[in-house]
């Protein structure tokens, strides 16, 4: 198993521009969520899936869409990038809403100039 | 809502010393509790979880941590730091039966001195 796999590693955009963040994960996992880590902010919570067509917002979703169409897919989308949304963005997923671990990717690095 | 206070952003040690890393929590319901290590430029470790069993958790790299409903606390120790503990560490809450949904500490950033 490849377990939570994340493209691209580093990003460079300019304001405004788009770009979707990719997430993959090959363990038939119903709960995947994207997190942005901040230095000094510890991650923060951008939006959540429970399953395939579900997703709801966490607590900083302001300027990203996300989408579940299948159960191994959660991409986020930026749709008009700003500075504020530089951070390292990681994604995670989890097989069960109670006390399994979340698994997190290695993170996507991104910078908005 | 929840939230999570670690102690300290940044702690140093000496190797062979106690390791204590201090978290508090604030949660209206009945919590999770996990703690993350993470390694330099890479994703998050699972260390050790609290999910209402046991108080006293052991996880891996003979890191353990207690949960004390008393004191709202669920503080990460080792009782002998090694070098290859340097990371930066983070405790997080979830509601039962939501770990999908995290709510991190501000992380702490352990240093081991030779």
């Amino acid at each position: 198993n490849a377990g939570v796999t994340q493209t691209p590693k580093f990003q460079v955009l300019k304001t405004g521009q788009s770009m979707t963040l990719q997430c993959a994960q090959d363990m038939n996992h119903e709960y995947m969520s994207w997190y942005r880590q901040d230095p000094g902010m510890g991650l923060r919570l951008i939006h959540y899936s429970v399953g395939a067509g579900i997703t709801d917002q966490g607590e900083v979703p302001n300027g990203y869409n996300v989408s579940r169409s299948t159960t191994e897919d959660f991409p986020l989308r930026l749709l008009s990038a700003a500075p504020s949304q530089t951070s390292v963005y990681f994604c995670a997923s989890t097989g069960s809403a109670g006390n399994n671990e979340q698994f997190f990717g290695p993170g996507t690095r991104l910078t908005v100039l | 809502a929840q939230s999570v206070t670690q102690l300290g952003s940044h702690v140093s040690v000496s190797e062979g010393a106690l390791v204590l890393l201090r978290c508090n929590y604030s949660s209206s319901v009945p919590p999770y509790l996990f703690w993350y290590v993470q390694y330099p430029n890479q994703g998050l470790q699972l260390l050790l979880k609290y999910t209402s069993a046991a108080t006293l958790v052991k996880g891996i790299n003979g890191f353990e941590a207690e949960f004390k409903k008393s004191e709202t606390s669920f503080h990460l120790t080792k009782p002998s730091a090694h070098m290859s503990d340097a990371a930066e560490y983070f405790c997080a809450v979830s509601d039962q039966g939501s770990n999908y949904k995290l709510t991190f500490g501000k992380g702490t950033l352990l240093t081991v001195n030779p």
